[in-house]
């Protein structure tokens, strides 16, 4: 079974614009979380979807979206982009909403100009 | 608020070394707790997964534990080698996975 598939690999931006990342969860997970993690730090949880509910929210202002459709797959959208938001974005995915062993994508590495 | 420390933040050590990596949180209401090891630039793979009802759990030369009451999980890495080096990040399941800034591991041959 394939894991949890993360598109694109890598991605350069300039400031101001958007982006789109996308996120397959394994087959028969129903629970997909997004997180950031800038270089030397841990990841930092933005939000997590259960059958196609946002389920919860990090502290990351609005311009950080997300949704999940209803094959489970997920998008995460950030929106007038900044340098700050430069970060490998990870997404997991897990079978139910809570307390489930986590797995995680390989990321997309944002780089914004 | 969950709160994840880990320490030693950065480790050192020739190959064949037994190692202990240890993790601290502070809600301990907690049901289980995961360990992940990051290469660089790279995602989360999964160690071990310990229940509360298990408190240890092994998977070759890895062990972990997990005391609730104190707040408290260690990793020991049996006889390392230097394909062990990486960063070990430990973290609650829960709503909101709250991770810590990681011990980043290097051994030398």
């Amino acid at each position: 079974d394939a894991g949890v598939t993360q598109s694109p690999t890598h991605l350069i931006k300039t400031r101001g614009q958007h982006v789109t990342l996308r996120c397959s969860p394994i087959s028969g997970h129903k629970s997909v979380s997004w997180y950031q993690q800038v270089l030397g730090q841990g990841p930092q949880f933005i939000f997590q979807y259960y059958e196609k509910e946002e389920r919860g929210r990090g502290n990351f202002p609005d311009r950080f979206s997300a949704r999940q459709f209803p094959n489970y797959s997920s998008e995460l959208n950030v929106n007038a982009l900044l340098l700050g938001d430069s970060a490998l974005y990870l997404c997991a995915s897990s079978f139910s909403a809570t307390n489930e062993k986590l797995f995680f994508g390989s990321g997309t590495q944002l780089s914004v100009l | 608020k969950q709160e994840v420390t880990q320490i030693p933040a950065a480790l050192s050590v020739p190959e064949g070394e037994n190692l202990v990596l240890n993790c601290s949180f502070t809600d301990s209401a907690i049901y289980n707790l995961q360990w992940f090891r990051q290469d660089p630039g790279k995602g989360l793979t999964s160690l071990l997964l310990i229940q509360s009802s298990q408190r240890e759990q092994t998977s070759g030369r890895l062990n972990a534990s997990l005391d609730k009451s104190s707040g408290r999980s260690t990793l020991y890495i049996a006889a390392s080698q230097p394909g062990d080096s990486a960063t070990y990040l430990c973290a609650p399941p829960g709503d909101k996975l709250i991770f810590g800034t990681g011990t980043r591991l290097q051994v030398f041959p």
